[in-house]
């Protein structure tokens, strides 16, 4: 299958920093990439879909200027939590669909801490 | 709307086998995705189906009926290490995935 990598794997973080998580695409090329949140015991939360060369697309209720993605090249996503607070601390998790089923793959996952 | 159903938690006896059902509402479709997800870990892909019929993949199968919007994923010789949650995924028209919340799956000894 088709291997994808987060970084960091987890992080801890003074409120009101920035956090930058990168989502990588090791064997395959992705001009799609998905950033989802999952918090404990909760389902899911996809938050927004990063789009190689253009905007990316962010759910209802997310605010685009508080998470930042950039889609930077076929291979690489970022996502930034721009003045993080306790309440972003989760569980961050890319994916990136591939072959002809567009099976997402996901990445390990980050797991952010605000203090 | 767009809606998944499956079961919320389920138990189940090391060595038997265990069937985790998932209903589906999607506005067009191009596939139903079974995924497990262990405790504070990524989801990982289990299998995938588009057609109807049964596909089968070692000590997991999974089962589609397009009519009927159902779909299993029929887990055998259960062993301790299945305890997960198993999600279940339809893919729309616009090829976006729409997630079903999870069945925990726990396994007794």
């Amino acid at each position: 299958g088709a291997v994808v990598s987060q970084h960091p794997s987890w992080v801890i973080c003074k409120s009101g920093t920035s956090v930058k998580i990168e989502c990588r695409s090791l064997d395959f090329q992705a001009t799609t990439m998905f950033w989802y949140r999952q918090f404990p015991k909760q389902s899911l939360m996809l938050m927004a879909t990063s789009n190689e060369g253009s905007k990316a697309t962010y759910e209802q209720g997310v605010e685009k200027d508080k998470f930042l993605i950039n889609h930077a090249s076929l291979t690489l996503s970022t996502l930034t939590v721009t003045s993080a607070h306790p309440e972003d601390s989760s569980f961050y998790i890319c994916s990136a669909p591939q072959g002809e089923t567009d099976t997402q793959y996901f990445g390990p996952g980050t797991r952010l801490t605000v203090l | 709307g767009q809606n998944i159903d499956q079961p919320t938690e389920m138990t189940a006896t090391e060595g038997a086998i265990v069937q985790i059902n998932c209903t589906y509402q999607t506005s067009g479709f191009n596939g139903l995705f079974w995924y497990q997800q262990h405790a504070g870990e990524a989801p990982t892909f289990l299998s995938y189906n588009v057609l109807d019929g049964l596909e089968e993949k070692g000590r997991f199968s999974s089962f589609l009926s397009r009519s009927k919007g159902y779909s299993y994923l029929l887990l055998k010789e259960l062993q301790m290490k299945d305890s997960a949650s198993y999600l279940c995924a339809a893919m729309d028209s616009n090829y976006q995935l729409i997630w079903g919340a999870g069945t925990k799956l726990i396994i007794k000894p």
